[in-house]
């Protein structure tokens, strides 16, 4: 069974500081996993996403996200906050590929930008 | 963005009423989920369909009922709502890929505000 964990459920940052929000899994196959991000009272809207190659990914708004197999995180950066990125952040895994694309989330990390 | 509608996006019901919500989707995608969101759980699965007339059961399924008679719907039915079902619900869509690259990806609609008083 896969399973995802968010350290921290409320991150705190400065304007113009650096962004971490982290994510660790667990996948009995090669994962393919993603972060979204729900602004207050709206959907959740995917950030970026790996599937295979490159570690590194990129996604919308300057984040971006580094698989590390040998750690099992898929923590998400940014190297500097805007106010319009607070929000709260989700990451998810699934098993890849799997019938049904089926997501397994963790609990959410709330980020909290100060001026 | 995806065409996912949901509705009612809000609801105010009285335990022991049947509520239904409904997920719309223009995309024609394959697959379609039933989420509910409570803090510090994430979102977790209460039902999910892989094409007409065919549904299963997901995280969370007690209480929850699902039809999806076209591809476009897919109804969740709560048959006697109770306070612990007042949650904000989320439809989701996939499609595991459309003439190109396998795409695992979920994409959500805008959310129902359920209240069971």
């Amino acid at each position: 069974a896969q399973s995802v964990t968010q350290l921290g459920s409320h991150v705190s940052v400065s304007e113009g500081a650096l962004v971490l929000l982290r994510c660790n899994y667990s996948s009995s196959v090669p994962p393919y996993l993603f972060w979204y991000v729900q602004y207050p009272n709206q959907g959740l809207q995917l950030l970026l996403k790996y599937t295979t190659g490159a570690t590194l990914v990129k996604g919308i708004n300057g984040f971006e996200a580094e698989f590390k197999k040998s750690e099992t995180s898929f923590h998400l950066t940014k190297p500097s906050a805007h106010m319009s990125d607070a929000a709260e952040y989700f990451c998810a895994v699934s098993e890849s590929p799997n019938a049904g694309n089926m997501l397994t989330f963790g609990g959410g990390t709330r980020l909290m930008v100060k001026p | 963005d995806a065409g996912i509608t949901q509705s009612p996006r809000h609801k105010v019901t009285e335990t022991g009423t049947p509520v239904t919500l409904r997920c719309h989707q223009t995309e024609n995608h394959r697959y379609m989920y039933w989420y509910r969101q409570d803090p510090g759980h994430g979102l977790r699965l209460i039902h999910y369909s892989y094409g007409v007339k065919d549904t299963d059961k997901g995280e969370v399924s007690d209480g929850y009922s699902v039809s999806r008679s076209k591809t476009e719907d897919f109804l969740l039915t709560l048959e006697s709502a109770t306070s612990s079902q007042t949650s904000v619900y989320f439809c989701a869509i996939s499609e595991s890929s459309s003439g190109g690259p396998y795409l695992p990806e979920q994409f959500f609609g805008p959310g129902t505000r359920l209240t069971v008083l």
